[in-house]
């Protein structure tokens, strides 16, 4: 029945060592979202795909970066974590934002500790 | 840019009806209002969202006025299961999840 899958759930890396997060949908959704989260903050948007076009806020520091290959899977690469990447990184899918609905369907989260 | 502002956290008692209440100004004209409920180590689950006036489906009411500057979100009797951070999402430019409600309920 899950609909977006994140793997793993908990993910330990070393400081400065690159890392991936994956995640997949059944959904057949256009647009997928990679959020960041904070202990006790808000999701933070670091960028989205509406299929293959890729859109990245402003304020995302290059050291995200994300491939979509298809329109089932997302990943997310970390370049060279820092201790303050430490976080819970939330996958979203949504159906075609063109008519301003923003129903997002998210993952259980992966949580990265970099150590 | 937008910005957004909710209540830290607000408690009620099982059975009661909350109303969340989140200010937005200078959203997007055209998008939808959102929300979500989030428990701890969870992914945000939808709630109900709604364009303008009033909206309803089988959890949750949303009323948005006119003016589109803030939104409330309705839980009728509420239960313990409810406890949770509720959030809003706006659009304006940029995706904006609000900064979160926690909600306390006790028997």
């Amino acid at each position: 029945d899950a609909m977006v899958i994140q793997n793993p759930r908990y993910q330990v890396t070393q400081f400065g060592k690159p890392v991936t997060l994956s995640c997949s949908q059944t959904l057949n959704h256009n647009v997928m979202y990679w959020y960041q989260q904070k202990s006790s903050q808000a999701p933070k948007l670091l960028f989205h795909y509406y299929d293959k076009d890729f859109n990245n806020e402003a304020d995302t520091p290059d050291n995200f970066q994300s491939r979509r290959p298809n329109t089932s899977f997302c990943f997310l690469d970390i370049r060279s974590p820092g201790l303050g990447d430490a976080a819970m990184y939330l996958c979203a899918t949504s159906r075609d934002t063109r008519q301003g609905s923003y129903e997002q369907y998210f993952g259980p989260g992966t949580r990265l500790t970099v150590t | 840019l937008a910005k957004t502002t909710q209540p830290i956290s607000m408690d009620s008692y099982e059975g009661q009806e909350v109303n969340i209440t989140c200010s937005h100004n200078n959203i997007a004209t055209n998008d939808y209002i959102t929300w979500y409920q989030q428990f701890p180590s969870q992914g945000p689950r939808f709630i109900i969202q709604g364009y303008k006036t009033k909206v309803t489906n089988e959890v949750a009411s949303l009323f948005i006025p006119a003016d589109r500057k803030s939104s409330t979100l309705s839980l009728p009797r509420v239960s313990l299961s409810d406890t949770a951070v509720y959030y809003c999402l706006v659009v304006a430019s940029k995706i904006i999840f609000g900064s979160g409600t926690r909600l306390s309920i006790r028997p």
